[in-house]
């Protein structure tokens, strides 16, 4: 079955506290992306990644680390979290073409709470 | 860069039909696709579009204009589990990775 997996599914952290959430899929998709979703802001993308060993900055990237090493992986890393990054966390993947029906595949998402 | 928008919120009644509007403007469109999302879930793909004209399945709709730079997503015979957010998101072939954005979302609310 094709699917994107996320872990952990829910977390509560404290400031400064550094912490990883992986994503992995099974689709051998090239592009990944990591988004945060907020109350009236909707899904804004933080990182992506064209491939393996190359990510690129989204729209809301300060705070957020991410890497690719491998093509089914793709950890976002907060390295001292603060509560403003207080979200709901969706990563997705798809293939980078411009071909048609070509849709993005979410995961679960990743409730993060930081206090 | 790309602006969309679409209203925040709707409200129906069961067997009823509701459209859900969304504009958008971007320099290299490839493409609008139409989610629903579930409070607390993933977004699951519902449709998509790249020529002018209506796409249907089954009880949902989508119609797309490119010459104004909109599209609608209808909704037939609602049913008390449409109740969700739909993200109307645009493709850009302009941007890394045929980049796709996505509006605020409209919640819609079904009522007996």
């Amino acid at each position: 079955e094709a699917q994107v997996t996320q872990n952990p599914r829910y977390l509560i952290t404290v400031t400064g506290k550094k912490l990883t959430v992986t994503c992995s899929q099974n689709m051998n998709h090239e592009y990944m992306s990591w988004y945060r979703q907020d109350p009236g802001l909707g899904l804004r993308q933080i990182y992506y990644s064209m491939n393996v060993e190359v990510t690129d900055k989204g729209d809301v990237p300060e705070g957020y680390k991410v890497s690719r090493k491998e093509k089914r992986n793709f950890p976002l890393i907060l390295e001292s979290p603060s509560p403003n990054q207080t979200s709901l966390y969706f990563c997705a993947s798809r293939s980078p073409t411009s071909e048609s029906t070509d849709t993005q595949y979410f995961g679960p998402g990743t409730r993060l709470t930081v206090l | 860069g790309q602006n969309i928008d679409q209203p925040t919120e709707m409200t129906a009644t069961e067997g009823a039909i509701v459209q859900i509007n969304c504009t958008y403007q971007t320099s290299g469109f490839n493409g609008l696709f139409w989610y629903q999302q579930h409070a607390g879930e993933a977004p699951t793909f519902l449709s998509y579009n790249v020529l002018d004209g209506l796409e249907e399945k089954g009880r949902f709709s989508s119609f797309l204009s490119r010459s104004k730079g909109y599209s609608y997503l209808l909704l037939k015979e609602l049913q008390m589990k449409d109740s969700a957010s739909y993200l109307c998101a645009v493709r850009d072939n302009k941007a890394a990775g045929n980049k796709l954005t996505f509006g605020g979302g409209t919640r819609v609310l079904v009522k007996p």
